[in-house]
């Protein structure tokens, strides 16, 4: 069945350091799409990519999305407190949107 | 606008009983989701729907049945509770659109034990 595989599971990093994520499925994605959620509430969606090699920036956020549209990568440049949370991806096959199991993000001040 | 609304937040159950979490969405969305969160695994899609009387399973449908007889409402049922279905479920909507973009909305979530 589809599948997306993201690492790391956990990750803990000093404030300022840079952190990244990464996901990956067996087989070619519509478009994949990135999410927060913080400690306690509920997954809030950040981008979507569509394009084969797109990249796409939101402030210290970098996303990527793979050549083969089967990989995609989430870089955060200079981490604060602020962007502790789970991070996921999640990939598109057809009417169905399958999260990978996440990435949990600790920033120590 | 609300946005997309859970009911209830907390529910303990007892194995074997059966309950409905309910879920509305005031955006006139086509999509609707259901996913549940258990630690380390992710979000694994339930049941899913494109539209008012169309309904498809996810990953994970066995124990839940689901119903879309509005374009506002998508029910969740259990039908007899399991331990195992002790978990966060979250519901989620969102334009139906592929090659646009489809933010999935999400609910507050039900936080649910089962005994």
């Amino acid at each position: 069945g589809q599948q997306v595989m993201q690492i790391p599971q956990y990750q803990h990093v000093q404030e300022g350091e840079d952190f990244t994520t990464y996901c990956n499925s067996s087989t070619t994605l519509s478009n994949i799409q990135w999410y927060k959620q913080r400690p306690g509430g509920h997954p809030v969606f950040l981008i979507q990519l569509v394009k084969s090699g797109e990249v796409k920036k939101q402030k210290r956020l970098t996303f990527q999305f793979g050549e083969a549209k089967k990989n995609s990568s989430l870089h955060i440049t200079a981490t604060q407190t602020t962007d502790v949370g789970t991070y996921f991806c999640a990939g598109r096959y057809g009417n169905k949107l399958v999260f990978g199991a996440g990435t949990i993000l600790r920033v120590k001040s | 606008n609300a946005g997309v609304t859970q009911t209830p937040k907390f529910q303990v159950l007892k194995t074997g009983q059966s309950m409905t979490l309910q879920c509305a969405q005031d955006m006139n969305h086509e999509y609707m989701s259901w996913y549940r969160q258990d630690p380390g695994m992710g979000l694994r899609l339930i049941h899913y729907s494109v539209g008012a009387g169309i309904t498809d399973q996810g990953e994970v449908p066995n124990g839940y049945n689901v119903s879309r007889s509005t374009t506002e409402d998508f029910p969740l049922r259990l039908l007899s509770a399991a331990p195992s279905q002790t978990s966060v479920y979250f519901c989620a909507s969102s334009y139906q659109a592929v090659f646009s973009t489809d933010t999935q909305y999400f609910g507050p979530g039900t936080r649910l034990t089962v005994l």
